[in-house]
């Protein structure tokens, strides 16, 4: 069964510092990838996804991702973060040729401090 | 263009109730998920539906159960309320079935099992 493991149960980071989130998975195929950010009591919003291609993933508010098959990693990174990053991370893997059933990891909680 | 809405926001129950949640999908799109949100199990996915029949179906017991009209709504029902079911339960949107597809997220609906 597939897995997702996010080390970093919560993070602090300065404002204007850069932020790297780890993401690891276990899946006999490669999956398609996931990142997804929530908000204190609110839904989660798609940042980022990958599907195949470039390994490297561009998506919303300055977030990108990197895939790496020889490590099953797919960590978020942001250059400078800001205050307003601050939120839980999740990243969530699906089975290849389908994204309608998602297996999530635990979860990163980022704190920004200014 | 409308995100997927869900009601009620907020709900309290008692145990032994049975409760239903309403989640609408994003236009044009005719596949549903559902997920629960808890702080000891984290994001689980309870099940999909397409064209009104369940397509996936998550590790949960027969007291969850979801059904989708023609129009793409979709409810889901807990019956024999139980204070474990308390919990954040996220309605997801997607085109449907085929390859790429992406899953977009509701606001939630919070259940309280008391």
């Amino acid at each position: 069964a597939q897995s997702v493991t996010q080390p970093d149960i919560h993070i602090t980071v300065s404002e204007g510092a850069s932020l790297e989130l780890r993401c690891n998975y276990s899946y006999g195929a490669t999956p398609y990838l996931f990142w997804y950010v929530q908000s204190p009591g609110q839904g989660l919003q798609l940042l980022l996804k990958y599907f195949s291609g470039d390994t490297l993933v561009q998506g919303i508010k300055g977030f990108e991702a990197e895939f790496k098959r020889s490590q099953s990693s797919f960590n978020l990174r942001k250059p400078s973060v800001h205050w307003s990053d601050a939120a839980e991370y999740f990243c969530a893997v699906a089975p290849p040729g389908t994204a309608s059933k998602l297996t999530f990891g635990t979860g990163t909680r980022l704190q920004v401090t200014l | 263009k409308a995100g997927v809405t869900q009601t009620p926001r907020y709900l309290i129950k008692t145990r032994g109730q049975q409760v239903t949640l309403s989640c609408s999908p994003i236009s044009g799109h005719r596949s549903v998920s559902w997920y629960q949100q808890t702080p000891g199990q984290g994001l689980q996915f309870l099940f999909e539906y397409f064209s009104e029949t369940q397509r996936n179906k998550g590790n949960f017991p027969g007291r969850f159960s979801g059904r989708q009209f023609s129009n793409s709504r979709s409810e889901m029902n807990v019956s024999t309320l139980e204070l474990g079911d308390s919990a954040l339960y996220l309605c997801a949107s997607s085109l449907g079935p085929g390859n790429q597809e992406t899953q977009y997220f509701g606001p939630g609906t919070r259940l309280l099992v008391l």
